[in-house]
């Protein structure tokens, strides 16, 4: 099983709309969970992190996380073009070790 | 400040070369990081340090070597590298290993690689 799985996509929504990203991972003692956006040629840059079950907001960002479920999704309000870009899910693995990303969602937010 | 820097931006090396990529922080971070990525596919883990020494090598190739000279800078020493190693090459840090928020990683900007 994989550790960390989301969506590849393409996930195309209109400008405007809200996007909803996915992603399940497979260690259950996992603590803290991160989303990176990466535009194409680019690194990834830290968009949100989250470590209690519930919701985070950042503006137009919502993280929402689900210890039971094993479950982390991105909402992304208002849609711009501009949020087009590959977003990665990224969770430690259990103990003192670094990040697993998942293989990203490609978000695609039509004018 | 989350910067982390990365030199140099692209480099283009022959399989005979010897090249480094250098990588540098002064957030006071104690955990160094290099991942490789190819095109439409998530960084892979190649190296961590902690504390100057490394404690993670994700059976890297010997053509890779890595190097930590202080806290702030990363290395990595390229030898007879393959056409099939060409890709973004990220460093990133984070405050220790631990995982945590408190842990998050910041990468740079990446160094663009092709091997001839």
């Amino acid at each position: 099983q994989k550790e960390v799985e989301q969506n590849s996509g393409p996930l195309s929504v209109p400008e405007g709309a809200i996007a909803s990203l996915n992603c399940t991972y497979s260690d259950r003692v996992s603590q803290s969970f991160f989303w990176y956006r990466q535009y194409s040629g680019k690194s990834p840059e830290l968009i949100m992190s989250i470590y209690s079950n519930g919701d985070k907001e950042d503006g137009r960002f919502t993280a929402q996380l689900n210890k039971a479920s094993q479950y982390v999704s991105l909402l992304i309000r208002d849609s711009q073009p501009s949020d087009s870009a590959t977003y990665l899910c990224a969770v430690p693995r259990s103990g003192n070790t670094p990040l697993v990303f998942g293989k990203g969602t490609r978000l695609s937010v039509i004018a | 400040d989350t910067e982390v820097t990365q030199t140099p931006k692209h480099l283009v090396m022959g399989m005979t070369n010897k090249k480094s990529l250098k990588c540098e922080q002064h957030m006071g971070h104690r955990a160094m990081y290099w991942y490789k990525q190819k095109a439409k596919k998530p960084p892979e883990l190649m190296f961590v340090y902690s504390y100057e020494k490394l404690s993670i090598n994700e059976s890297v190739p010997s053509r890779f070597s890595p190097e930590c000279p202080n806290s702030s800078l990363l290395n990595l020493h390229l030898h007879a590298l393959q056409p099939e190693d060409s890709a973004l090459y990220l460093c990133a840090s984070s405050h220790n290993t631990g995982g945590s928020i408190g842990d998050t990683q910041y990468f740079g900007p990446g160094t663009r690689l092709t091997v001839l």
